[in-house]
């Protein structure tokens, strides 16, 4: 299974400011995701990154807000651009696994905890 | 996208074990289900899928009805460790669609 690994692990920023997330996987992938998660809530899929293509973006998200970058098959980062404190939240980054099963699963990276003050 | 329903949480004791229900009336014919799990301050963890009868691994059983419309996540013998947030998913990836995290059920285990 697939390994993620995402920075930081939680920050503490201010109104107006953007914070770059970044996420490393320990093997080539084709998609990675993107999600965001309220405290107490599911996760909600902002974005899906395949190399070498622009992002595909969700209802509700934009690439002003959220720009994604995915330069090779194990990395990508996503901005959180112009924070304000409804940006809050948790954003994590996910792979799909695709050898060996009839359908793919996801494997997820522990998130990002981000607090906009 | 097929919609699911679960409750919103359970509560159970060391060593029971745990079913918890999945509801998903609109299920497609190629839908599989896959369940996963979530600790605090962790992403989720895929713990089994499977498409009908009956699935099991070294963590849990899946049992799938003949009609698909339900699905049950077997946990036995619950530790305080398996406390959590258990999310069940619908659908069909290789169609291209990206299946969508509903509510989950939270499962508190308590002493």
């Amino acid at each position: 299974s697939a390994v993620i690994s995402q920075k930081p692990s939680r920050d503490i920023c201010q109104r107006g400011t953007s914070l770059t997330i970044q996420c490393q996987v320990d093997s080539q992938v084709t998609m990675m995701f993107w999600y965001r998660q309220q405290p107490g809530q599911s996760l909600t899929l902002i974005a899906t990154a395949n190399q070498g293509s622009e992002a595909t973006y969700e209802s509700g998200f934009v690439i002003d807000k959220f720009p994604i970058s995915r330069p090779n098959l194990t990395f990508s980062t996503l901005t959180v651009s112009n924070m304000s404190p409804e940006d809050s939240s948790i954003y994590l980054c996910s792979v799909e696994e695709v050898a060996g099963r009839v359908q793919n699963i996801q494997y997820f990276g522990a998130g990002t905890r981000l607090s906009v003050l | 996208l097929a919609k699911t329903t679960q409750p919103i949480s359970m509560d159970s004791y060391e060593g029971q074990e745990v079913n918890i229900t999945c509801s998903h009336n609109n299920i497609a014919t190629n839908d599989y289900i896959t369940w996963y799990q979530q600790f605090p301050s962790q992403g989720p963890r895929f713990i089994i899928q499977g498409y009908k009868t009956k699935v099991t691994n070294e963590v849990a059983s899946l049992f799938i009805p003949a009609d698909r419309k339900s699905s049950t996540l077997s946990l036995p013998r619950v530790s305080l460790s398996d406390t959590a947030v258990y999310y069940c998913l619908v659908g069909d990836r290789n169609a291209g669609n990206m299946l969508t995290f509903g509510g989950g059920t939270r499962l508190m285990v308590k002493p």
